[in-house]
């Protein structure tokens, strides 16, 4: 089946660093999703990308549609100790459908 | 607005016991999951539903079935639970096929022991 490839798989950084994460397909995707979960709670949509080479921001978060269709980054601007949590992409493969793949997380610490 | 709304959040079962879980979504959408989520696994589909009446397969269907009866809920069930299926169980609503927004609930702790 189709894989989403997230990473990194964990970051450790200090409070006011700038975060960078993305995900990788070997299928193309027409969306690109990219959710937060907090601990205890479940994925909270974050920004959801439809064109490729889109850029979208939310705050002092930006993602981005890769040119290839295959890829999609998140970055995140001078972080907080509330932006701790998992990180997730999700996509859904070219000419619709009712399932979205999900990747297998980033999971942020951020130190004060 | 509740949004997705899953019950119970947490449950600890014995081998062999039966329970299930519910999803309530008052969005009005047409589209509802069952996800689970293992540590290093990320989130894996158990079944779905495209509208009401209507119900299928995901990625990891084995030992639960469901039910999608009235257009706000689905129903996941175990009808003889095991310890691999502890786990922490997503549920998701989406408005239409189109729309690629997915909307989850809170998540229900199951043990089983």
């Amino acid at each position: 089946g189709q894989q989403l490839n997230q990473s990194p798989q964990s970051m450790f950084i200090q409070e006011g660093e700038d975060v960078s994460m993305n995900c990788t397909s070997s299928s193309i995707f027409n969306t690109w999703l990219w959710y937060k979960q907090d601990p205890g709670e479940g994925p909270v949509l974050l920004i959801a990308l439809y064109k490729a080479g889109e850029l979208t921001s939310n705050g002092r978060l930006t993602a981005q549609f890769g040119i290839t269709r295959k890829d999609s980054f998140l970055n995140i601007s001078a972080s907080i100790p509330s932006d701790v949590g998992i990180y997730f992409c999700a996509g859904r493969t070219q000419g619709g459908s009712e399932k979205l793949v999900f990747g297998k997380g980033t999971k942020l610490t951020v130190n004060p | 607005n509740a949004g997705v709304t899953q019950t119970p959040k947490f449950r600890v079962l014995k081998t062999g016991q039966s329970m299930t879980l519910l999803c309530a979504q008052d969005m009005n959408h047409e589209y509802m999951y069952w996800y689970r989520q293992d540590p290093g696994m990320g989130l894996r589909l158990i079944h779905y539903s495209v509208g009401e009446g209507t119900t299928a397969k995901g990625e990891v269907p084995d030992g639960y079935n469901v039910s999608r009866l009235k257009k706000q809920n689905f129903l996941l069930g175990l009808e003889s639970a095991a310890p691999s299926q502890t786990s922490v169980y997503f549920c998701a609503s989406k408005r239409t096929l189109l729309e690629a927004e997915a909307f989850f609930g809170q998540g229900t702790r199951l043990t089983v022991v």
